[in-house]
């Protein structure tokens, strides 16, 4: 079945450092998301692409970057991690806008 | 960017009892999507309803979109069906926006 994984699942890390997580979907979807979830914020969005070499900025993507080299990989990389990025992280994928959006697992950051 | 407002904000239930939830968004859309979020934070479709009513077993959705508002039925509620309800919409090329979702808890 096609899928769209997320890796790590948990991840604990340290003030300033470089932090990458991955997220890989195996429908061929042009549209794939990132999101993150706080408590009384619910999901806000990061950054999205709507194809291979298109990256575009979300509401809050201060100290985020992604890259898309292929259309299955959507990578997340937090340049120096911050407390304030101790969160759950949502990757989710689309086949093209106004189609039903399929969300990984979560992964959850915590920045110490 | 467009609003999206959830009602109410916690709810309640007698296990076997049923409610309905609303979503009001503040413009049209092309894509409006509930999710379950379960205790253990996965995100699950219910239903992809951009107008219309689909029913997928004890729920069912409406959405009215041409005067901006989407409602979830559930019915015989049961302990499963605790977790954190989500509507979402997306208008155009802009990505998904979310509510702040409707926290429900079902009591046996």
């Amino acid at each position: 079945d096609a899928e769209i994984t997320q890796s790590p699942r948990h991840k604990i890390t340290e003030t300033g450092r470089q932090v990458t997580l991955a997220c890989h979907q195996t429908w061929n979807h042009n549209n794939m998301f990132w999101y993150r979830q706080d408590l009384g914020h619910g999901l806000r969005l990061i950054h999205y692409s709507y194809g291979v070499q298109d990256t575009n900025k979300g509401e809050v993507s201060d100290g985020y970057s992604v890259s898309r080299s292929n259309t299955e990989d959507l990578p997340l990389t937090l340049e120096s991690a911050a407390s304030s990025q101790t969160s759950v992280y949502f990757c989710a994928s689309s086949e093209i806008s106004g189609n039903t959006i399929y969300f990984g697992e979560g992964s959850w950051l915590t920045v110490v | 960017g467009i609003q999206v407002e959830q009602s109410p904000p916690d709810l309640i239930l007698q296990e076997g009892a049923n409610s309905t939830l609303r979503c009001n968004f503040s413009d049209s859309v092309n894509n409006l999507q509930w999710f379950h979020q379960n205790p253990w934070g996965q995100l699950i479709n219910l239903f992809y309803i951009p107008s219309g009513t689909k029913q997928n077993g004890r729920l069912s959705a409406t959405t009215v979109a041409t005067e901006r508002y989407s409602l979830l039925y559930i019915s015989s509620s049961q302990t499963t069906d605790s977790g954190v309800y989500f509507c979402a919409v997306e208008r155009g090329n802009t990505p998904l926006v979310f509510g702040k979702g409707t926290r429900l808890s079902v009591i046996a």
